[in-house]
């Protein structure tokens, strides 16, 4: 079956520093792959979308990259700020293609 | 993008009553999803709303139980029936614009059944 894995144990790192995030998958071939952060109590919100021809893509603070071979993306987050602080969700589109299927999140504490 | 309102934003019912949701979004979009969130789970895609005609629903979902409609290119509603504390969850409205790759979500519905 279909399966998307994150790291289900929080991060807690100190501001300033980067935060790496991992996003594993089996049974997908997709055409691309995307990341959102979700806030309590918030839906999710689009941060960054990476296709299978890409290695790497990045905005900003945000970087991720995508290794089709290991079904593998990472997501990095360098000079982490406090409001960084979310959880931060993994997506593949579906068998339909159009929506998609998440994993469960990490979730992300930055302190001060 | 596009800013999707959801109502109601919570709501506490009691077993065996029905629950509408809606959900509108501020543009034309082609497409509209429908997600369960339940504590500490990922988001689990119930049904893709289908303007003018029946949504397809994901295994493990059923019509008679998630009635939804999508009588236009903006608007869609979802229904949870005859509830049960099994039930209790968020339920999310996205919508998807052809061309973006780009879902956008609404806050959220936070449901609790007693």
């Amino acid at each position: 079956s279909q399966k998307i894995e994150q790291n289900s144990e929080a991060l807690n790192i100190q501001e300033g520093k980067t935060a790496t995030l991992t996003c594993n998958y089996t049974n997908y071939s997709p055409a691309y792959l995307q990341w959102y952060r979700q806030d309590p109590g918030r839906g999710p919100v689009f941060l960054l979308l990476i296709r299978e021809n890409e290695k790497e893509k990045r905005k900003e603070r945000l970087k991720v990259t995508f290794d089709t071979t290991l079904k593998q993306s990472l997501f990095h987050i360098t000079a982490s700020q406090p409001a960084d602080s979310a959880t931060y969700l993994c997506a593949l589109n579906s068998n339909s293609g159009y929506a998609l299927n998440f994993g469960k999140g990490t979730s992300l504490l930055v302190t001060p | 993008s596009a800013v999707i309102s959801q109502k109601p934003s919570r709501d506490i019912c009691q077993r065996g009553t029905s629950l509408t949701i809606q959900c509108q979004v501020d543009s034309q979009v082609t497409m509209m999803f429908w997600y369960r969130q339940q504590p500490g789970q990922s988001l689990t895609l119930i049904a893709t709303a289908n303007q003018g005609s029946e949504a397809t629903y994901e295994s493990g979902f059923v019509i008679d139980k998630f009635p939804i409609s999508r009588p236009n290119l903006t608007f869609s509603t979802l229904t949870v029936s005859n509830m049960s504390p099994e039930d209790s969850s968020i339920y999310l409205c996205s919508a998807w614009t052809s061309g973006r790759n780009i879902q956008y979500f609404g806050a959220g519905t936070r449901l609790s059944v007693l």
